[in-house]
Parts: C-alpha cells; sequence; structure tokens
C-alpha cells in the first residue's frame, strides 16, 4: 500500500527567509510521480511542483524546490526568500497508475512578517 | 476557461437524505476523480474514471455512487446520507490517467450531515 508521511503538522517561517518542509513515502512502484500542492485559506488546490522519480535532477519552480532522495524515499520542499502569500497548508502526494493521487496529511506554514 | 466547476459550494443535509455534487470540466480531460478532506487528514480518494463510461473505486467508495455519461461531467452520488459523510469534496480532472499529468481541482464543496 502507499503511504506519504507528513512529520511537521505545523511549521512557521520570517519573511524573506528559507523553509523546508518534510515528506516520506512508501512504495514499491519503480516509477511513479510526487507533487506538492498548496492549499491556501481559499480552499483551492494549487500545484506547486512535481518531480518524476525517474529523474535524477530535483525539479525547480521559481523559489520551490525540492530535494529528492529516491532511495530514502524523501521528497522535500524548499520555499526561499518566503513571503506572506505562501502562507497555506503544504500537501505532498504520490501518484501511479490511474494518476489516482495519494496525500500526506499536511504541514500548516505560518509566514511571519 | 471555467476549469473544474463544482457546484454546489456548501450544502447541509439531514441523515438519509440523498443528495448529487456535481462536477464538470470544460478541457476535455479524459480523467476525473473525487476526492474527500476530512480535519488532519489528507485527502482521499473516492472514485475515479480514466473516460466516458469507464469508473472505479477508490481508497474510501462506501456510500458513494457516480457515474460518467459525458466527457464533460463526473457527478457524486450520496444515496442516504451519514453523518460520517460530512467533509470537504474536490472534484479533479486530467488530460489522461498517466500519472504523470497534473491535476486540475474544482473549489470544493462544503457538506454537513446533521
Amino acid at each position: 500500500a502507499q503511504t506519504v508521511t507528513q512529520s511537521q503538522p505545523e511549521m512557521s517561517v520570517q519573511e524573506a527567509e528559507t523553509v523546508t518542509l518534510s515528506c516520506t513515502y512508501d512504495t514499491s512502484e519503480s516509477d511513479y510521480y510526487l507533487f506538492w500542492y498548496k492549499q491556501p485559506p481559499s480552499r483551492q488546490m494549487i500545484l506547486v511542483i512535481r518531480q518524476e522519480a525517474y529523474k535524477q535532477q530535483n525539479a525547480t519552480e521559481n523559489r520551490f524546490s525540492v530535494n529528492f532522495q529516491k532511495a530514502a524515499k524523501s521528497f522535500s520542499l524548499k520555499i526561499s526568500d518566503s513571503q506572506l502569500g505562501d502562507a497555506a497548508m503544504y500537501f505532498c502526494a504520490y501518484s501511479t497508475g490511474a494518476n489516482n493521487l495519494f496525500f500526506g496529511t499536511g504541514t500548516r506554514l505560518t509566514v511571519i512578517p | 476557461n471555467a476549469g473544474v466547476t463544482q457546484t454546489p459550494k456548501f450544502q447541509v443535509l439531514k441523515t438519509g437524505q440523498s443528495m448529487t455534487l456535481q462536477c464538470a470540466q470544460d478541457m476535455n480531460h479524459e480523467y476525473m476523480s473525487w476526492y474527500r478532506q476530512d480535519p488532519g487528514m489528507g485527502l482521499r480518494l473516492i472514485h475515479y474514471s480514466v473516460g466516458a463510461g469507464i469508473t472505479d473505486q477508490g481508497e474510501v467508495p462506501n456510500g458513494y455512487n457516480v457515474s460518467r455519461s459525458t466527457t464533460e461531467d463526473f457527478p457524486l452520488r450520496l444515496l442516504s446520507a451519514a453523518p460520517s459523510q460530512t467533509s470537504v469534496y474536490f472534484c479533479a480532472s486530467s488530460y489522461s490517467s498517466g500519472f504523470n499529468q497534473p491535476q486540475h481541482f474544482g473549489d470544493g464543496t462544503r457538506l454537513s450531515i446533521l
């Protein structure tokens, strides 16, 4: 069974600083995708970044980057130069097969001005 | 484009009532799915469809029914609502069922069962 674990229920970061959110997963599949979704108070689910398991290079999207460690089944999200608009719930998710997503329980990020 | 549209946004039901949550997408996406989000938990997959006429169960399908008669629409039916079905429901779609396809989510429906 696929499981996704986010061990940090809450995190906080000073504006303009860097924060890293942790995620581990368990799977027996050889190819899959990993995602980070952001859910602001508006409740929308917004795709932040994604990583294919076969790619060694870590994905980057502007201020967001990941540290993907396949052997350790770890997929952390780094947010650089944090902004007030980054405050949200962040969900790590895994997909395989028919594009069904398995989500972690989320990390609530607070950005302190 | 409207993307993925869910209606209603909020609903209160009494135990035993039936209800259909609507989901429509205008992106000609083949894959559509329904998730529920409960406090302290991530989204969990209820049902999904890889194309018109094809549906399958996800992680938590009990108490829910779906059908996919058109590419655009994927309604979720609660036949006899129970308090345990109080949740926020999200519909999502993607171009295909390939697991590399990013999913587009609707804004969610908050459902309360009294």
